[in-house]
């Protein structure tokens, strides 16, 4: 069964940083581009990040760009989101999702993790 | 960006009604279109992609229609799991933007 936990989520003051991880499991990882989504609480959804299945190509929203790091550790079956700078607006449930593809050729999300909160909050 | 509208933003049906949900989007994405259900206090599930392609083990009532600008989910009767609420998002481009939800509550 594939599945995908997220963790590292937290109470964080604005400004500072902190990194969520996905660790995955039940599929071969570097097979897969993989996908960061985030919900705000009681909002919509909002695409965060993408990466390849080898890392070699990244993408991401105007919101977090240059403030997010997406990466990932195809030993370790880790996907990773580098946060900085964090602010008010970046508070939300922050998603995993596994690509039905290696290339960020189709951006389909499935599956889901079940989320890890971040809270930014002084 | 690519702005995607979804109506209605709720809705309230009644167990083996049909229902239809649009999806707009502000310009042209061809066929890059999913449907995602998210039930409270869940991850999304993805339903279809490729405007109309059935993902693997979602029921056959669910189908999904269109190109261009304007898309459709139908869930042909209606069962009482599918009381949640639907996201249609575009993969055309980059960001990848969803639309706002469409709440499908029991009547």
């Amino acid at each position: 069964e594939v599945q995908l936990v997220e963790s590292g989520g937290g109470l964080v003051e604005p400004g500072r940083s902190l990194r969520v991880s996905c660790a995955a499991s039940g599929f071969t990882f570097d097979d897969y581009a993989m996908h960061w989504v985030r919900q705000a609480p009681g909002k919509g959804l909002e695409w965060v990040s993408g990466i390849t299945s080898d890392g070699s190509r990244k993408a991401y929203a105007d919101s977090v760009k240059g403030r997010f790091t997406v990466s990932r550790d195809n030993a370790k079956n880790s996907l990773y989101l580098q946060m900085n700078s964090l602010r008010s607006e970046d508070t939300a449930l922050y998603f995993c999702a596994k690509d039905l593809g290696r290339w960020l050729q189709y951006n389909w999300f499935d599956p889901w993790g079940q989320g890890t909160l971040v809270t930014v909050s002084s | 960006d690519i702005q995607m509208t979804q109506s209605p933003s709720s809705m309230s049906a009644s167990v083996g009604d049909r229902v239809t949900i649009t999806c707009r989007a502000s310009q042209g994405i061809s066929s890059w279109l999913a449907w995602y259900q998210q039930k409270p206090g869940k991850a999304p599930k993805l339903l279809i992609y490729a405007a109309y392609i059935l993902q693997s083990g979602v029921p056959s009532r669910f189908s999904g229609s269109g190109s261009g600008t304007d898309f459709t989910l139908t869930i042909s009767s209606l069962q009482p799991e599918d009381f949640a609420t639907y996201y249609c998002q575009q993969a055309n481009t980059i960001p990848y933007t969803f639309g706002q939800g469409t709440k499908l509550e029991i009547k």
